[in-house]
Formats: structure tokens, sequence, C-alpha cells
């Protein structure tokens, strides 16, 4: 069965910059895109951008494109999504989403990131 | 500001139905067939229940469905059952330049 496990709670200060994992297992990883979709406490979902887990190639959401880079390591099934020079406005639960053909069709569980002095 | 429109909350009492508007522009809805609804419990991942705007995942029940008319999706859920209290997503692909955008959500209470 499709899976998508990703890394854990994250606490960090105004300024850096944070890596999430999304692994994935119970297909063929380069079959699909992977999107990130971040939700701030008490808000909706936001799209982030979306990531070829075949080519490499990348679309950001114009807000995150200076800020957000995705990557992946296909020999291991997982993508990353990386935030630099952390807000406090970025604290949120950040998830990875499957792509099957224009809608998301798995969802991992979240990673918390909390952005703080 | 999202860019899909959605009233903040919808209620309905069990056995009723409620419909849940998503309303964008001939940009995003008005131009494309693929809008799809999530569904979201507190904590929780959401949850994909409708997607190319009608068409439903296997194991989401048919009480569930969905439709689109010009620039404006809808999300139907009829024989409202106290565990279809969430809130609900639309979200739609676009030809600007964010590839994908969502609604704000709408929070379904069953009374």
């Amino acid at each position: 069965q499709v899976q998508l496990v990703q890394s854990g709670t994250e606490v960090k200060k105004p300024g850096a910059s944070v890596r999430v994992s999304c692994r994935a297992s119970g297909y063929t990883f380069t079959d699909h895109y992977m999107h990130w979709v971040r939700q701030a406490p008490g808000l909706g979902l936001e799209w982030m951008g979306r990531i070829n887990l075949d080519s490499g190639g990348t679309n950001y959401a114009q807000k995150f494109r200076a800020r957000v880079t995705m990557t992946r390591d296909p020999s291991i099934a997982t993508a990353y999504m990386e935030v630099k020079n952390l807000k406090v406005d970025d604290t949120a639960v950040y998830y990875c989403a499957r792509d099957e053909v224009n809608y998301f069709d798995f969802w991992g569980q979240g990673t918390l990131v909390t952005v703080s002095s | 500001q999202s860019a899909l429109t959605q009233p903040p909350s919808a209620s309905g009492s069990p056995g009723q139905s409620v419909t849940i508007s998503c309303t964008g522009t001939s940009r995003d809805i008005g131009a494309s067939n693929y809008v799809s609804w999530y569904q979201q419990y507190p904590g929780k991942a959401p949850k994909l229940i409708i997607y190319d705007v009608s068409e439903r995942p296997s194991g989401v029940p048919d009480r569930f469905s969905a439709s689109k008319s010009g620039n404006t999706a809808s999300l139907t859920v009829s024989g409202l059952q106290p565990e279809d209290e969430a809130d609900y997503y639309c979200t739609s692909y676009t030809d600007r330049d964010d590839f994908v955008v969502f609604g704000g959500g709408t929070k379904l209470t069953v009374l």
C-alpha cells in the first residue's frame, strides 16, 4: 500500500533553515510528482510547489520561490523540502502529497515546524 | 487571501443535504477539469474525496457528489452523518504561474 512518511517535529529560530523529508513506499517513486502543502495554525491549506521525482524539475508558488528548494533522492525514495531564512509566520504543518494526474491521492502525516525566538 | 472562495462555514442536521461552493475564475476552475475536494479532520492530513470535478475515489461514500458550472464548483453531502463534520477544501489547477490553488476551506457542522 502507498505510504508517505515524513520526518519529525522541528523547532527553529528565525533566520534558520529547515529540511523536511518524505519517504515513499508501495509504488514506483519516480512515476509521480510530489507536492508540498503547508497549513499554518488555524488556517487553510497553501500550495508551495511540486517536484518531478524522475527528472528533479520543480515548480514553486511565487510566494515561496526565493526561499524554498525541493529535491529528491530516488535511491531511497525520499523527497525533501527546505525552507531557508525562516520567519515566525512559517510556523505551520508541512505536508507532502503524491500527485496522481492532477490531484493529491496520498498525503504524508504532516511535519510541524515551529519558528520562535 | 485564498485564490478560490469558499464559505467559511456550513451546517445541516443528520439526514439533510448540504452544498459547499467554491468560486474561482476563468483561469482556474472555469478552465480546468482538474478540480478536487479534500476532507480534513482536526489534527489529521487531508483526504481526497472528489477528483476530476466529480469522480469519487474507491471507498468514499456515494453521499459525496460534486459538479462544476462556469467558474464555480460545488460539493454536496447528502444524508449527513455525524462523521461528516470536518473541514472541506477545494482545489484547482490554474494556468497562472502557481500551478495549484486552494480554497480557504469550509467547516461543516452536523447539528
